[in-house]
């Protein structure tokens, strides 16, 4: 059974400084790994999809690394912004006969300050 | 707007109520879910369906019905409600074509079953 953990859970920061957020995953046969920002009493945003044969995705001030075979992926977030502050979720598509899911983490909620 | 939308965004209803949550996209997709996130905020999928026809059912109690009248829309019905189904549900599609397409989640329906 595939297990997704987040660390850390929570995050509070000043603005400005570049962060790290922290993905593992129990079982490597994914197919793929996607990250998520949620904002208070909103849905889910997503911010980057990682196919499991690349080793990084990019986007703006967000880099998102993925390494399977040891079961992790890494958020980076480069000069963090009050606007940055969210819950940070990220989810593994698993797939096969009969079956294709999604399964979330536990989060990681951020706070940025000014 | 081309989106995913659900209705209502939030319903508040007593113990024992049945109770339905609409899911439209127009995206063209043809794969749908329904999630739930609980109130430690995680998420988990109940539902995944592909052209109208159910492919997951994750353990979930029978009083919880998915139906797709077509591949536009995927509604969930709830038979005698309890105050354990309060949660906040997502709605998600996925573009056609290779597994593991990103997902577009919608807004969320804010249950609270008093």
């Amino acid at each position: 059974k595939q297990e997704v953990t987040q660390i850390p859970a929570a995050l509070s920061v000043p603005e400005g400084e570049n962060l790290v957020l922290n993905c593992s995953f129990t079982d490597s046969a994914i197919y793929n790994l996607q990250w998520f920002r949620q904002d208070p009493g909103k849905g889910l945003t997503s911010l980057l999809l990682i196919q499991s044969s690349q080793r990084e995705q990019t986007s703006g001030r967000l880099n998102a690394s993925l390494d399977k075979s040891s079961g992790r992926s890494t958020l980076y977030i480069a000069a963090s912004q009050p606007g940055d502050s969210a819950t940070y979720l990220c989810a593994v598509f698993q797939w096969g006969t009969g079956f294709q899911k999604l399964v979330f983490g536990t989060g990681t909620r951020l706070l940025v300050s000014p | 707007d081309t989106a995913v939308s659900q209705t209502p965004k939030y319903l508040v209803t007593q113990m024992g109520n049945d109770k339905s949550i609409k899911c439209e996209q127009n995206l063209g997709h043809d794969t749908m879910y329904w999630y739930k996130q609980d109130s430690k905020k995680f998420l988990k999928i109940m539902f995944s369906y592909n052209n109208k026809e159910l492919i997951i059912n994750e353990t979930v109690p029978n009083r919880f019905s998915p139906k797709s009248p077509d591949k536009a829309h995927l509604n969930l019905h709830i038979n005698s409600l309890e105050l354990g189904d309060s949660a906040v549900y997502f709605c998600a599609s996925t573009p056609p074509g290779r597994p593991g397409n990103e997902q577009f989640f919608g807004p969320g329906t804010r249950l609270t079953v008093l």
